[in-house]
């Protein structure tokens, strides 16, 4: 595996279920980040991870739970979503948390909330 | 705080035509400056990125992108476009110290054969 992948791909819930999204990066970087995209709305960043330590939260609901046990791994928990949570879920990864570097992103995992 | 603004959500140009997206961006301090390609299915790739040095710059799949600090614009050309390049096109901006990398809403380029 190269770049960053993410599992699984699509997701299909009800409001009452608890699930994980799960990411991987197997570039040596030292950052990580949740975004959701939505349609017709820019991207927005959720949470942002430097060396396994949380550094940002954008006023997530407390719905949505990061965890990041390594460098290379991110999780983001779900449990009691709305249906206005469904969206695309991207990770990102890179070398450092600075603007000077791009972000590497994986292909995202499509969640649907019923 | 930056802000990134594209004009234009969706264009149809056709193939061979020449093409730019627009992008403007809103900040105090001179920005990093992206531009982001997705295609369907896919996550963002990056195509280009400007941090200083010459305004105009290359990047991947004969896409350039040229920073005008005037206009506070960071605009992409590409002067024949190929079938392959439709997909949706996002500009981004970051600063040195900022997490908080700021997307546009994308501009969606369709080609006409």
């Amino acid at each position: 595996e190269t770049g960053v992948t993410q599992t699984p791909r699509h997701l299909v819930m009800g409001m009452t279920n608890k699930k994980s999204l799960k990411c991987e990066q197997h570039l040596g970087h030292n950052a990580m980040y949740w975004y959701k995209q939505s349609a017709k709305k820019p991207l927005e960043l959720m949470f942002v991870y430097s060396l396994e330590e949380r550094v940002e939260n954008n006023s997530v609901p407390s719905r949505f739970s990061p965890e990041c046990p390594n460098s290379s791994h991110l999780f983001l928990h779900l449990h009691t979503l709305q249906p206005e949570d469904s969206a695309l879920y991207l990770c990102a990864s890179s070398p450092q948390t600075s603007g000077s570097y791009e972000q590497f992103f994986g292909p995202g995992t499509r969640l649907t909330v019923l | 705080a930056q802000s990134v603004t594209q004009p234009d959500i969706h264009i149809t140009v056709s193939e061979g035509a020449s093409l730019e997206l627009r992008c403007n961006y809103s900040y105090g301090a001179t920005p990093y400056l992206f531009w982001y390609v997705q295609s369907p299915g896919q996550g963002l790739q990056l195509l280009l990125k400007y941090f200083s040095g010459d305004t105009l710059v290359q990047g991947i799949k004969g896409f350039e992108a040229e920073f005008k600090r005037s206009q506070s614009s960071f605009n992409l050309r590409k002067p024949s476009v190929h079938w392959s390049d439709a997909a949706e096109y996002f500009c981004a901006v970051a600063t040195y110290n900022n997490n908080d990398m700021r997307f546009g809403a994308g501009t969606r380029l369709t080609v006409k054969p």
